[in-house]
């Protein structure tokens, strides 16, 4: 089936570790985006991807890196520097900026 | 960046009732799209429309471009239909998709 996979759902991990979210789409998609979103609140960019090897922050991107190295994954990385990291990931994709985006199921990271 | 403002942000319906959902921003726009999340936090796409009218069943949507905002109808609701609906928009001059904050809707039995 066609889609975008997040794994895991879940990830628990202690204080001042780094953790990488894995995002994969077999959709063909040019762009990738990678949103927070914390209890009660709407959608934040954290970066984005328009094609392969090129990647731009968006507006909450300190504390995270991402890379591009195939145009069917996009993994985010939450390093020690975030200061609260706890929060639901979500990343999406499109066939090209400005044309509809489909997202996947999300993970929700716990940092403990 | 371009401000996009969803209203109302809370509402609470019974069964079988209609109701509007308004999204509005405050730049051109060449994407906007109107999802709804689910308790589990999936976020479902409902509609992309840029400007115009679009009709899936129960829900329609209207965007007015030029002026600036779009309308999500819910017809005849369902407990099912609760759950938090997002507006998303894309500036024509940029490559980004910026979300509402949200309205939280409830549909009791």
């Amino acid at each position: 089936d066609g889609g975008i996979t997040q794994s895991p759902k879940y990830l628990f991990r202690k204080e001042g570790q780094n953790v990488t979210l894995s995002c994969e789409q077999n959709l063909n998609h040019d762009a990738m985006y990678w949103y927070r979103q914390d209890p009660g609140q709407g959608l934040r960019l954290i970066y984005y991807s328009q094609i392969v090897n090129d990647f731009q922050k968006g507006d909450i991107a300190e504390g995270y890196s991402v890379s591009r190295e195939k145009k069917e994954s996009f993994p985010l990385t939450v390093t020690s520097a975030q200061k609260n990291p706890t929060a639901f990931y979500l990343c999406a994709s499109s066939p090209d900026p400005g044309i509809e985006a489909f997202f996947g199921q999300g993970t929700r990271l716990t940092v403990v | 960046g371009i401000q996009v403002e969803q209203s109302p942000p809370d509402l609470i319906l019974q069964e079988g009732a209609n109701s509007t959902l308004r999204c509005n921003f405050s730049d051109s726009v060449n994407n906007l799209q109107w999802f709804h999340q689910n308790p589990w936090g999936q976020l479902i796409n409902l509609f992309y429309i840029p400007s115009g009218t679009k009709q899936n069943g129960r829900l329609s949507a209207t965007t007015v471009a030029t002026e600036r905002y779009s309308l999500l109808y819910i017809s005849s609701s369902q407990t099912t239909d609760s759950g938090v609906y997002f507006c998303a928009v894309g500036e024509t001059s940029g490559s980004r998709l910026t979300f509402g904050e949200g309205t939280q809707l409830t549909v009791n039995p």
